[in-house]
């Protein structure tokens, strides 16, 4: 079966540049979550959908950033514009929280974005 | 509000030597408990879990933690470590609130001498 799948895997841009960072998650999952991850702060979770719902975005650093969730099988977050302190690996995991034999708090992560801005 | 807390920002072993990395965590009911393993360059992937029942649990490449209630902690063993088990690890805790988001800890690195 195919894991979470990142997109893309290196990003390079300049300050002020749109960053657009995708994710698809594994098939029959309803639960999705953006963390990023940063030698100072550690992994810190970003926002969290559930059936394609943000159900807590308390952890969006600020309005730079936004997330959607048009359809079960595809995710965007988005920095607009970049800066220098938003360079971080960026993960998107899934999961089946809540289903019929799903497994509460388990998470498939993907490979992870790792973001420059100059 | 439940956290975790990781004491260990580094281990440092060598190959064949005992591990273990230590998890304490705060909750207000039985937790679920996760460790999780990132290698260089790659996600996390799930090493084991407890839900409930027996308090030692096996995991994937030969890891076992143990849940001690009282003590409030999960620590991760391995009996012999190899030099593949250089990674990151860390030690999760959930369910929260009547969601599902686990927390996690900051993470202990671990470091294999041949």
């Amino acid at each position: 079966d195919a894991g979470v799948i990142q997109s893309p895997r290196h990003e390079v841009t300049e300050m002020g540049q749109e960053v657009t960072l995708r994710c698809k998650p594994i098939s029959g999952h309803n639960s999705l979550f953006w963390y990023r991850q940063t030698m100072m702060r550690g992994l810190e979770l970003l926002i969290y959908f559930n059936n394609n719902v943000p159900i807590d975005d308390s952890g969006m650093p600020e309005d730079r950033f936004s997330a959607k969730m048009p359809n079960a099988s595809f995710s965007t977050l988005k920095i607009q514009p970049s800066e220098p302190r938003d360079s971080a690996v960026y993960f998107c995991a899934s999961s089946s929280l809540g289903l019929a034999g799903g497994r509460a708090g388990e998470l498939f992560f993907g490979e992870g974005s790792r973001l420059t801005v100059l | 509000a439940q956290s975790v807390t990781q004491p260990d920002i580094h281990i440092t072993v060598s190959e064949g030597a005992s591990l273990e990395l230590r998890c304490n965590y705060s909750y207000g009911a039985t937790p679920y408990l996760f460790w999780y393993v990132q290698s260089p360059g790659q996600g996390l992937q799930l090493l084991l879990k407890y839900f409930s029942g027996d308090t030692l649990v096996q995991g994937i490449k030969g890891f076992e933690a143990e849940f001690k209630r009282s003590q409030s902690s999960f620590n991760l063993r391995k009996p012999s470590v190899h030099w593949s088990d250089a990674a990151e690890y860390f030690c999760a805790v959930g369910p929260s609130g009547g969601s599902y988001i686990p927390t996690f800890g900051r993470g202990t690195s671990l470091i294999v001498h041949p």
